[in-house]
């Protein structure tokens, strides 16, 4: 099984649309991360949760709504959104950088969002 | 507001060059700085992981060193191989130590 998995993989949308994307880690970590990689540019950090508190919202637009139940499992809720939201958005996942934990990020495959 | 240049953008090498990616960044203020590989269309797969006090990092053929005080990284890979072929990615955290800042990449290719 795989440390960080991100569902679906493929998302066509129209502007009207509500969907969300599912990011799951089997790491044991307690922070989780949205990141979105457009084209030509560098990835973008979206939002951070640690232990299922929001800590950083990157002056993100309301129609991305961030949601973390629980350590594990980070969605991203979708809706409204624009041709030029069409992106790779990324999940991550990380210890806190306490005592021997370094910190390290670790990524999933990304959900490839297309928006008509 | 930290910056990441990655040079060069694109380089293409014959199977078993030793090369040099580079790396810089404009906030010295860093807690650990990491590698990653990222394939066509994929994830990001973290290579290595330098923390600020550390000037070097190697795993198998490659080597990773850090000059936290004039800003620079290097990604070193040994006998480059066909599977190298990716695009290489630097990310100094920006103060706290999770929170990473990317460069646009290294598109490397390795051909026979």
């Amino acid at each position: 099984e795989t440390g960080v998995t991100q569902t679906p993989r493929h998302l066509v949308m129209g502007m009207t649309n509500k969907k969300s994307l599912k990011c799951e880690q089997h790491l044991g970590h307690n922070a989780m991360y949205w990141y979105k990689q457009s084209a030509k540019k560098p990835l973008e950090l979206m939002f951070v949760y640690n232990f299922k508190e929001q800590t950083e919202n990157n002056s993100v637009p309301s129609r991305f709504s961030p949601e973390c139940p629980n350590s594990s499992h980070l969605f991203l809720h979708l809706h409204t959104l624009q041709p030029e939201d069409s992106a790779l958005y990324l999940c991550a996942s990380s210890r806190p950088p306490i005592g021997v934990a370094t910190g390290e990020l670790f990524f999933g495959e990304g959900s490839r969002l297309t928006v008509l | 507001k930290q910056e990441v240049t990655q040079i060069p953008a694109a380089l293409s090498v014959p199977e078993g060059e030793n090369l040099v990616l580079n790396c810089s960044f404009t906030d010295s203020a860093i807690y650990n700085l990491q590698w990653f590989r990222q394939d066509p269309g994929k994830g990001l797969t973290s290579l290595l992981l330098i923390q600020s006090s550390q000037r070097e990092q190697t795993s198998g053929r490659l080597n990773a060193s850090l000059d936290k005080s004039s800003g620079r990284s290097t990604l070193y890979i040994a006998a480059s191989q066909p599977g190298d072929s990716a695009t290489y990615l630097c990310a100094p955290s920006a103060g706290t130590a999770s929170k990473l800042t990317f460069g646009t990449g290294t598109r490397l290719q390795v051909t026979l």
